[in-house]
């Protein structure tokens, strides 16, 4: 498996402004995704973080409102913007270290008030 | 449309118990079916499931792939305090790496 830290591991935010959550895995990966679990709920994919391109979002999620960087294999963030109170949850990176095996990083718990 | 269905959503035993989860799912060139624990924040990974009818086990917890039915069940033997969590099952979706979660399992097991 792989060591996938994240930060920070919780936050407590404005309504209308933006957070940065990092991701750092301790190998490098090819494929990392960013997934969303809102209260009471399962996960729900995101994004696929992809190295030196855009990232991949699924229907539902868009550039604009959750803006992803993954500038090499061992790091990428994830950006929530304009938040709002919807928005809190608890947001999960994960990388797949064998073929279809993913693990998680330990989350980010958000609350927007 | 992929999707994957758990039951039971919850689940209420005692210490000692045997617990089954279900999970069935649909999925379009069907790959694998991971298991997952997640009892704060982080899933955290139990098994993945290629072949049907090969039980991987690890400690008291040991799960099976039927392929045909399509199903996989996950056993959980003399259950503990410690085994309440929510157990989620996934699988990679046709035609890239994404996974499709299920609602998950809520297991508590009381004293």
């Amino acid at each position: 498996s792989a060591v996938i830290s994240q930060k920070p591991s919780r936050d407590i935010c404005q309504r209308g402004t933006s957070l940065t959550i990092q991701c750092q895995v301790d190998s490098q990966v090819t494929m990392m995704f960013w997934y969303r679990q809102q209260p009471g709920q399962s996960l729900t994919l995101i994004a696929t973080a992809n190295q030196g391109s855009e990232a991949t979002y699924e229907s539902g999620f868009v550039i604009d409102k959750f803006p992803i960087s993954r500038p090499n294999l061992t790091f990428s963030t994830l950006t929530v913007s304009n938040m709002s109170p919807e928005d809190s949850s608890i947001y999960l990176c994960s990388v797949e270290v064998f073929y279809n095996e993913q693990f998680f990083g330990p989350g980010t718990r958000l609350t927007v008030l | 449309e992929d999707k994957v269905v758990q039951s039971p959503l919850s689940l209420v035993v005692h210490e000692g118990d045997t617990v089954t989860l279900n999970c069935s799912y649909e999925v379009t060139n069907f790959r694998s079916l991971l298991w997952y624990k997640q009892e704060k924040k982080a899933p955290t990974f139990l098994f993945m499931l290629t072949s049907s009818g090969i039980e991987k086990k690890s400690g008291r917890l040991s799960s099976i792939l039927d392929k045909k039915e399509p199903f996989s069940i996950l056993n959980i033997t003399a259950t503990q305090t410690g085994d309440s969590a929510i157990y989620l099952c996934a699988a990679p979706q046709a035609n890239n790496n994404d996974m499709r979660f299920g609602a998950g399992t809520r297991l508590t097991v009381k004293p």
